[in-house]
């Protein structure tokens, strides 16, 4: 099973930018995917294959990496993206990150 | 609109069985392989299983393999998971989501399976 890592949790102030990070324990190619997940709600699609920004979502959010390596981020933060943030990858099956919390300070 | 709808949740003992339903609505549905995930309380997401177009493929992780079935009615514009054997680590909230490029571009709003005694 390809093991994605993820940091548990990040803070940030309003108006900064903030990297999120996902390493993968074997490469995926560009076959990775990020989600902002609120309390109560279903996951949502941010990025896919790594660098592709999903409809509707706001150009603020951004993905980078291959291979291994990938970073999804945020800049300039609001209060409004305060979430859990899951990568997940489609090269061998599908799998998910642990996922990272972000609050705002 | 893509919409997603499941069915079929609720409190089950352990090692019966439970269907869940996925109603599609809003785009072609015979066009995109379809899953399954699924998310414990306070936990993270897990990938349940996953059907090609026509059906004829299904992959499943080895936690669920040999007890859950996943089927799809495209006349219907139905997405199915059966669920045998069913154990307390599956209890969980169980979203249908369409594949696209290998993610999740949409997903349904959940329905919550609780296996207990």
């Amino acid at each position: 099973d390809t093991v994605l890592t993820q940091s548990p949790a990040l803070a940030v102030s309003p108006g900064e930018r903030v990297s999120i990070s996902c390493r993968a324990s074997e490469g995926v190619n560009s076959y990775m995917h990020w989600y902002q997940q609120k309390p109560g709600q279903q996951p949502k699609l941010l990025i896919y294959k790594a660098s592709n920004l999903a409809s509707g979502v706001p150009a603020r959010f951004s993905g980078s990496g291959s291979g291994t390596d990938f970073t999804l981020t945020i800049d300039p933060v609001e209060a409004d993206d305060t979430a859990t943030y899951f990568c997940q990858q489609s090269w061998n099956d599908w799998t998910f990150g642990g996922g990272t919390k972000l609050e705002l300070k | 609109e893509v919409q997603l709808v499941e069915s079929g949740g609720g409190l089950v003992q352990p090692g019966r069985s439970l269907k869940l339903s996925c109603a599609a609505s809003g785009f072609t549905f015979s066009n995109y392989y379809m899953a399954w995930v699924r998310q414990a309380p306070k936990k993270g997401l897990e990938w349940v299983a996953t059907i090609s177009t026509s059906g004829s493929r299904t992959y499943y992780p080895d936690s669920v393999k040999g007890r859950f079935t996943i089927s799809r009615d495209n006349a219907k514009s139905s997405l199915y998971l059966q669920m045998n054997s069913l154990k307390s680590e599956d209890t969980a909230t169980y979203y249908c989501a369409r594949l696209n490029y290998g993610s999740y571009g949409y997903w349904g709003q959940g329905v919550m399976v609780t296996v207990s005694s």
